[in-house]
């Protein structure tokens, strides 16, 4: 079946390090997405990860995949407020068709 | 190089109406994929369309359906409105066989009353 999951909300200070975790069901899946939105806007691709690959490192970004487990995180270096948003992991499950998880709201505190 | 658009931004209707959505894919993609947001949640998949084609469909039912235009946009068509079609109508748009990139729109935002 295909369940993304997510935990609900994260709560940094500025500076720190935000991990934030998504776990996806389908072993199938070729390339695992992470979105950022900001209220009121659509979806802005971040980075994506090839399913052969452990990590993948993008400036501030860094995204870990564990395939063995299904866990997939990304890890966003000295986050900023501007970085407060939610969070969307995705997994493609064929045909481009993305299933995405139950978001990530963090909140970022000066 | 323009980046995916929708119209319009917001909509409001009544039940049992029937409404239209616009994308415009982003300068030299062939696929578009519609998704609904429902508040609080992550996107659902609606379909996909590549070359003018139905190319997959999510768990949605015969009266949401889609066009695609020769100069790959596309449109969005909901009949028989229902409360629970309240919603924000993201689409998506990739250059099939070539790139699992896929740019998102800004939505549309969807109010049925």
């Amino acid at each position: 079946g295909e369940d993304v999951e997510q935990s609900l909300f994260l709560s940094v200070r500025e500076g720190d390090s935000s991990v934030i975790n998504c776990t996806y069901t389908d072993s199938s899946s070729t390339y695992l997405y992470w979105y950022k939105q900001e209220p009121g806007a659509g979806l802005q691709l971040l980075t994506y990860i090839f399913s052969n690959m452990d990590m993948k490192q993008d400036q501030r970004l860094t995204v870990l995949l564990n395939k063995k487990d299904k866990h997939l995180s990304l890890r966003i270096a000295d986050t900023q407020t501007g970085d407060s948003a939610i969070y969307f992991c995705a997994e493609n499950t064929g045909f481009q068709k993305l299933v995405f998880g139950t978001g990530t709201r963090l909140l970022v505190s000066p | 190089e323009t980046g995916v658009t929708q119209s319009p931004t917001h909509l409001i209707k009544t039940r049992g109406q029937q409404v239209t959505l616009r994308c415009s894919s982003q300068s030299g993609h062939n696929t578009v994929s519609w998704y609904q947001q429902a508040l609080g949640q992550g996107p659902q998949f609606i379909f996909q369309y590549y070359r003018e084609e139905e190319n997959g469909r999510g768990n949605f039912p015969p009266r949401f359906s889609g066009l695609q235009f020769p100069n790959y946009s596309s449109e969005l068509n909901v009949n028989a409105l229902e409360l629970d079609d309240s919603a924000l109508y993201l689409c998506a748009s990739s250059l099939a066989g070539i790139s699992y990139e896929q740019y998102f729109g800004p939505g549309t935002r969807l109010t049925v009353t």
